[in-house]
């Protein structure tokens, strides 16, 4: 069965730390996708990151990084030098490559930086 | 351009009640999808649409339908209200075939139904 877990419910953090959000999946296909979202306030689920379960590269962005390791079922996502802009609520999500095409949300975490 | 635009923002009904929920995708984009975030959760998957057919459907009751328009934007309809239907509805559309998980969803910025 899909399952995505992201077991840090809240993160309070001052402003500069570097915070990493946390992600566990779970599927029996081979072939899957992972994506990172971030929604702020408004409500908007705003796309960050889509990796594919055969390129197991880490990746940076600027300020964000991302650590995909599939012996542990894991990706991470980190934010170096946090900024208060970052505040938002972290949704990590799994596609399979087949069958009804849907994404498979984990229960999301929340930061907060702090000024 | 514009993004996925939804409509409306808020609304209020109560116990029993008919709701329509409106979509339109980004230009171009072919498959349209529905999600459902209850408070403190994430999104539920509740239909795909493309090409004007449902692809796929998640677990959600009957009261729960939807259909695409031949200029591909959509309507979410939910029959018959519960309290628990108090959600932030959220469309999203995408570009490529819709039966790849590959698909990059953007999403637009929900509706939010209150059920009293």
């Amino acid at each position: 069965a899909q399952k995505v877990t992201q077991a840090q419910t809240e993160i309070s953090v001052v402003e500069k730390e570097d915070v990493t959000l946390d992600c566990v999946y779970e599927t029996r296909d081979t072939t899957y996708y992972l994506f990172w979202y971030k929604q702020p306030p408004s409500g908007e689920l705003v796309f960050l990151i889509r990796r594919n379960s055969f390129d197991e590269q880490n990746e940076i962005s600027g300020r964000y990084s991302w650590n995909f390791q599939k012996s542990t079922s894991s990706f991470n996502f980190t934010i170096t030098a946090s900024q208060v802009v970052d505040s938002a609520v972290y949704f990590c999500a799994l596609s399979e490559a087949s069958g009804t095409y849907k994404y498979i949300f984990g229960t999301g975490t929340r930061l907060k930086v702090l000024a | 351009d514009a993004g996925v635009t939804q409509s409306p923002t808020h609304l209020i009904k109560t116990r029993g009640q008919h709701v329509t929920l409106r979509c339109s995708p980004i230009s171009g984009h072919k498959s349209v999808s529905w999600y459902q975030q209850v408070l403190g959760q994430g999104p539920q998957f509740i239909f795909q649409y493309y090409e004007k057919e449902e692809r796929g459907r998640g677990n959600f009751p009957d009261r729960f339908s939807a259909r695409q328009f031949p200029n591909y934007s959509s309507e979410l309809n939910v029959n018959a209200l519960l309290l628990g239907d108090s959600a932030l509805y959220l469309c999203a559309s995408s570009l490529g075939r819709w039966n790849s998980g590959a698909n990059v969803l953007t999403f637009g910025a929900g509706s939010r139904l209150t059920v009293l």
